[in-house]
């Protein structure tokens, strides 16, 4: 059962360069969202998804896009890089027609701006 | 707007001794749900529990129980005969219903003392 799968898990980048965080899930979940988690913020929101070709605006948006253009994938673009972007990038995703609605969650990446 | 409070930045138990981490909420919608998740030291995120807003009982799962009182707009997390495993940071967060998308509280890192 592969559930939510980032990549990479860990990335190091110079600040002004660009780079994408890939998730993908195999789940036929129609929700995905990304999220950052920095200590003492606990994870907040950056962008979601409920369908393929439909994304908004979560709590901390700036610095960040996203696209869906499948079902399946949900990436996330770094497209200048800054400092405080450094944290752990976490993927999830959901049904939003079954069940509780819980998340199922990547493992996580850890990216580094210097 | 939707808001989550966990007022708790740490907490320590003794083992087998139960533990309530709080939770409060704010939103305007008539229809959410509840959650709470684990995250121990390797990282990963654990769904837990689940309650609906229009749920007549509070929820219970194994030695986790959600102590929810609507009209105070808290969902709080009781963990009964706590182990030393249960040290971990735990989030609340909540979904509305129609939205679908889902925020996080800042999280309360749990010590189980031997």
């Amino acid at each position: 059962n592969a559930g939510v799968t980032q990549t990479p898990k860990f990335q190091v980048l110079k600040t002004g360069q660009s780079m994408t965080l890939q998730c993908a899930q195999d789940m036929n979940h129609e929700y995905m969202s990304w999220y950052r988690q920095d200590p003492g913020m606990g994870l907040r929101l950056i962008h979601y998804s409920v369908g393929a070709g439909i994304t908004d605006q979560g709590e901390v948006p700036n610095g960040y896009n996203v696209s869906r253009s499948t079902t399946e994938d949900f990436p996330l673009r770094l497209l200048s890089a800054a400092p405080s972007q450094t944290s752990v990038y976490f993927c999830a995703s959901s049904s939003t027609s079954w069940g509780t609605g819980e998340l199922f969650f990547g493992e996580g990446s850890r990216l580094t701006v210097l | 707007a939707q808001k989550i409070t966990q007022t708790q930045p740490g907490m320590f138990v003794q083992e087998k001794e139960a533990v309530t981490l709080d939770c409060t909420y704010d939103t305007s919608d008539p229809s959410y749900g509840l959650f709470w998740y684990k995250q121990p030291s390797s990282g990963e995120m654990i769904f837990l529990i689940y309650q609906g807003s229009y749920d007549q009982q509070n929820a219970t799962e194994g030695r986790y129980s959600l102590n929810f009182q609507k009209a105070r707009k808290s969902a709080n997390l009781v963990i009964s005969a706590s182990q030393l495993g249960d040290s971990a940071m735990y989030f609340c967060a909540m979904r509305n219903t129609g939205g679908f998308k889902t925020i996080f509280g800042a999280g309360t890192r749990l010590f189980v003392k031997a």
